[in-house]
């Protein structure tokens, strides 16, 4: 069954620092890896899309990176501010289920 | 474009009546996505629409929920009877499948409360 595990579940730092919330997962075929930011009260939006080939991928703060062998992923936030203070999800494309949905990790940016 | 527009974005009702979620998605997207999201259970694909066409419903839970896309511009997600099982956010998303580079734009939600 294809499955995505996120950890950690939830993460609390202090502004300004950097952060590493990692993906799991076990879909096969593979066809891409994308992480979602979902503010608290509005739908999730994309932050970086990566397909197979592609290891690392960064938009502003924020850098992905995908290990296509260890089927592992994780994103990185540096410099992290208040804003940053929301959900992370890991969202699979392939097999047979389309698309798989990871629960997300919750994190709070504390001032 | 003002984005994908759902409604209500708040709806709270008691166990057994019927409740509608509406959405209107993006002009242009051929694909239209219903989402259910719980603390539990994170996010659930529902059904998808291709071009107007239900694709995939294998995510609907049961027979109390359907959905409908009449046409390019108009959906409708509906549950009847309501169970309080059933509160919930419910997401519609829209997109353009084509291509490794696929996209959903998601729409702001609807918190779903069943008494």
């Amino acid at each position: 069954k294809n499955q995505v595990e996120q950890s950690p579940q939830s993460l609390i730092i202090l502004e300004g620092k950097n952060c590493t919330l990692q993906c799991n997962y076990t879909v096969s075929p593979f066809s891409n890896l994308r992480w979602y930011k979902q503010d608290t009260g509005r739908g999730p939006v994309s932050l970086t899309i990566m397909t197979f080939s592609e290891n690392t991928k960064s938009n502003g703060r924020y850098t992905a990176t995908l290990d296509a062998d260890t089927k592992q992923s994780s994103l990185h936030i540096t410099a992290s501010q208040l804003s940053d203070s929301a959900s992370y999800i890991c969202v699979v494309r392939g097999g047979a289920d389309g698309l798989t949905f990871g629960k997300g990790t919750h994190l709070i940016i504390q001032p | 474009d003002a984005g994908v527009i759902q409604s209500p974005r708040h709806e709270v009702t008691e166990m057994g009546q019927e409740v509608t979620l509406r959405c209107k998605p993006i002009s242009g997207h051929d694909y239209l996505f219903w989402y259910r999201q719980t603390m539990m259970r994170g996010l659930e694909l529902l059904i998808y629409f291709n071009n107007n066409v239900p694709i995939d419903d294998s995510g609907m839970p049961e027979d109390r929920f359907s959905a409908k896309k009449p046409n390019a511009s108009f959906s409708t997600l509906k549950i009847q009877p309501s169970e309080p099982r059933d509160s919930a956010v419910y997401f519609c998303a829209s997109g353009r499948l084509a291509g490794p580079y696929n996209e959903q734009f998601f729409g702001p939600g609807t918190r779903l409360t069943v008494l």
